[in-house]
């Protein structure tokens, strides 16, 4: 059965402290990935779509990997506004999304 | 270019009470989704309409749940009787089929249901 596991459920950054947040999954035939955002009280934000190992992808601070077994988040020198739960997704049968459990980011100013 | 919208925001009821939502997604996206999303999980889904037929409805509890795309457009998603474990936010989703950010799937704000 397909499973997303993301890490760590919650990190606590100061601003400017760059980290990655780490998303490994199980799937018979990767389809593709996605990286969504969401903030308290709003659904989530489409951020990237990954297809196939070493394909990596960038938006202002953010730089989303892929490997054949897991995604990372790279965020470089993040602000207090990238805080937010960063959910990672695969696709799943008719372009179903399967999601992990998110890692809540708080960057401390 | 407006983006999907769902009402109502928030909703309490009493267990074994029923309750709807409804789902306008992004003009001309064919594809349209309904996910639970209970506090501190990812969301999972419920069930997705292509049009107005039903693509996947293999988690959704039939016995309570149960939606609705009538005219390929608007869709409601209703439980009848619910359970306190329904406390969650439902989730629409919607996507286009083909051009650029197909498959992409675009989401409301979500309904925030309590059951007491």
């Amino acid at each position: 059965e397909d499973q997303v596991t993301q890490s760590p459920e919650a990190l606590r950054l100061q601003e400017g402290e760059s980290s990655s947040l780490n998303c490994s999954y199980t799937v018979s035939g990767l389809r593709g990935l996605f990286w969504y955002r969401q903030d308290p009280g709003k659904g989530p934000e489409f951020l990237f779509t990954l297809y196939s190992a070493g394909e990596e992808k960038e938006k202002e601070r953010l730089k989303a990997t892929l490997t054949k077994k897991e995604s990372f988040l790279h965020i470089t020198a993040p602000k207090p506004e990238d805080s937010a739960t960063y959910l990672c997704a695969l696709i799943q049968g008719a372009q179903k999304l399967v999601f992990g459990q998110g890692t809540r980011l708080t960057i401390n100013p | 270019e407006a983006g999907v919208a769902q009402s109502p925001r928030y909703k309490i009821i009493e267990k074994r009470q029923s309750v709807a939502f409804w789902c306008n997604p992004i003009s001309g996206h064919a594809t349209l989704y309904w996910y639970q999303q209970i506090l501190g999980q990812g969301p999972k889904l419920l069930i997705q309409f292509q049009n107005n037929g039903v693509v996947d409805d293999s988690q959704l509890p039939k016995d309570r749940f149960s939606a609705e795309r009538l005219k390929g457009v608007d869709s409601t998603l209703k439980i009848q009787p619910a359970k306190l474990e329904d406390s969650a936010v439902y989730l629409c989703a919607s996507s286009s089929i083909a051009g650029e950010g197909a498959g992409i799937q675009y989401f409301g704000a979500g309904t925030r249901l309590s059951v007491l």
